[in-house]
């Protein structure tokens, strides 16, 4: 099983450049989710999507975009580079309901120079 | 925002120690989430625990889910050297934070031979 995939897995951008990161599932799942990890931090929550169609921001969605057209792809997309948003992305989907734990992508590590 | 508070920062042990990790938060939790990242890749799930007083092992890894809702502890028994990695707590929590997970900051596991 494939399960999360994410391309690419690395990429280096210029200040002000745009780009979007791919995710896609397929388990089926309703809930996905892209986060952010910082040298020596836990992940902090981007965007999320309940279900295609719907988006919604978490903890640090400024400088990022998503949309979801449908179950299986919830891409990100960066529209102006900045130094600060170079990390490693990880994209997570889940099943629907309040208690189901979210499985994770390999991760795209993005650098902004 | 729910934060939680992931101690030890890091843990320098021999092949065959015990191991005890632990999260708190000042929110409660519906699940508590343990996830293992190895370089390079993304977290992957250990244990998840659904119920206040919930103890669950998997192989030699065994969690509890604490009483009050804001705890939880990670124990692994006889380290072995692929154990090394960083291991992050998660909380989902309800209401307003539906389905969104919450992480610590890692702890940080190194096995001598």
């Amino acid at each position: 099983n494939a399960g999360v995939t994410q391309t690419p897995k690395f990429r280096i951008l210029k200040i002000g450049q745009s780009m979007t990161l791919q995710c896609t599932q397929d388990m089926n799942h309703n809930y996905m989710y892209w986060y952010r990890q910082d040298p020596g931090m836990g992940l902090k929550l981007i965007y999320y999507s309940v279900g295609a169609g719907i988006t919604d921001k978490g903890e640090v969605p400024n400088g990022y975009n998503v949309s979801r057209s449908t179950t299986e792809d919830f891409p990100l997309r960066l529209e102006l580079a900045a130094p600060s948003q170079t990390s490693v992305y990880f994209c997570a989907s889940s099943y629907v309901g309040r208690n189901q734990p979210q499985h994770f992508g390999d991760g795209t590590r993005l650098s902004i120079l | 925002g729910q934060q939680l508070n992931q101690s030890p920062q890091s843990m320098f042990i021999q092949e065959g120690e015990d191991v005890s990790m632990n999260c708190t938060s000042s929110s409660i939790f519906n699940t508590w989430l343990w996830y293992k990242q190895d370089p390079g890749e993304g977290p992957v799930l250990l244990i998840a625990l659904y119920k206040a007083g919930e103890l669950t092992s998997n192989g030699r890894l065994t969690a509890q889910f604490g009483i009050t809702r804001k705890d939880s502890f990670l124990n692994i028994s006889a380290s072995i050297p692929s154990d090394v990695g960083i291991y992050f707590c998660a909380g989902l929590g309800g209401g307003t934070s539906y389905g969104k997970l919450t992480f610590g900051q890692g702890t940080i596991l190194t096995v001598h031979p």
